[in-house]
């Protein structure tokens, strides 16, 4: 499987409930981002952790990274129809010279529900 | 400002057209990105300019011309292109290339007929 893949593929949630969303990858990592994606639109930046670091918050986000197990969290708290979109988790290889190069995993679809 | 635009939104072109694709950043970033992102699938990255200078190529097919005029504008020329290039084409830029946040534009549209 490729570097970055996320679990679950789609979650479906009803408003004020809490979302999960999980990433693993195979290599050591510079550090983990997490973005998310409007139907058909560009992509916004939501947290960037670095791989010293083991927990991230901003607003209803928290994330996670275990870098023993190669894996990260996204929770998203009071989930909000507006929170409906792909979720993407993307790494920043450590070593060799592709500087700037983000791997992206397969993404998560997430609807939620008024 | 801390936004990317790109033009056209939606581009529908020929497989003998040629069309340019343009994004432009005015953050002060010396990185730019082009990616491709076909439906329901993650963006792959096709090329990284890094001080104005080409660093990486993702190997792709050399209908596919990048080219970076200055610090803040980045485009990708398109010539004899395959129906199979039909996709969503993503401009991002980031500070430096190397372990930073990478901004995104809203990308285009691109259908190749």
């Amino acid at each position: 499987s490729q570097q970055g893949e996320e679990d679950p593929q789609a979650l479906s949630i009803q408003e004020g409930e809490n979302a999960t969303m999980n990433c693993s990858y195979k290599t050591s990592i510079n550090n983990l981002q997490w973005y998310r994606q409007n139907s058909g639109r560009g992509l916004v930046h939501l947290i960037l952790i670095r791989s010293n670091e083991r927990e991230k918050h901003s607003g209803r986000l928290r994330v996670t990274l275990d870098t023993s197990k190669k894996s990260s969290s996204l929770l998203i708290t009071a989930s909000r129809a507006a929170d409906t979109a792909s979720y993407f988790c993307a790494t920043d290889r450590r070593g060799g010279t592709s500087y700037g190069k983000l791997t992206f995993g397969q993404g998560t679809i997430l609807t939620v529900h008024p | 400002d801390t936004e990317v635009t790109q033009t056209p939104k939606h581009l529908v072109m020929g497989m003998t057209n040629k069309k340019s694709l343009k994004c432009e950043q005015h953050m002060g970033h010396r990185a730019m990105y082009w990616y491709k992102q076909k439906a329901k699938k993650p963006p792959e990255l096709m090329f990284v300019y890094s001080y104005e200078k080409l660093s990486i190529n993702e190997s792709v097919p050399s209908r596919f011309s990048p080219e970076c005029p200055n610090s803040s504008l980045l485009n990708l020329h398109l010539h004899a292109l395959q129906p199979e290039d039909s996709a969503l084409y993503l401009c991002a830029s980031s500070q430096i290339a190397a372990r930073e946040t990478q901004y995104f534009g809203p990308g285009t549209r691109l259908l190749v007929l």
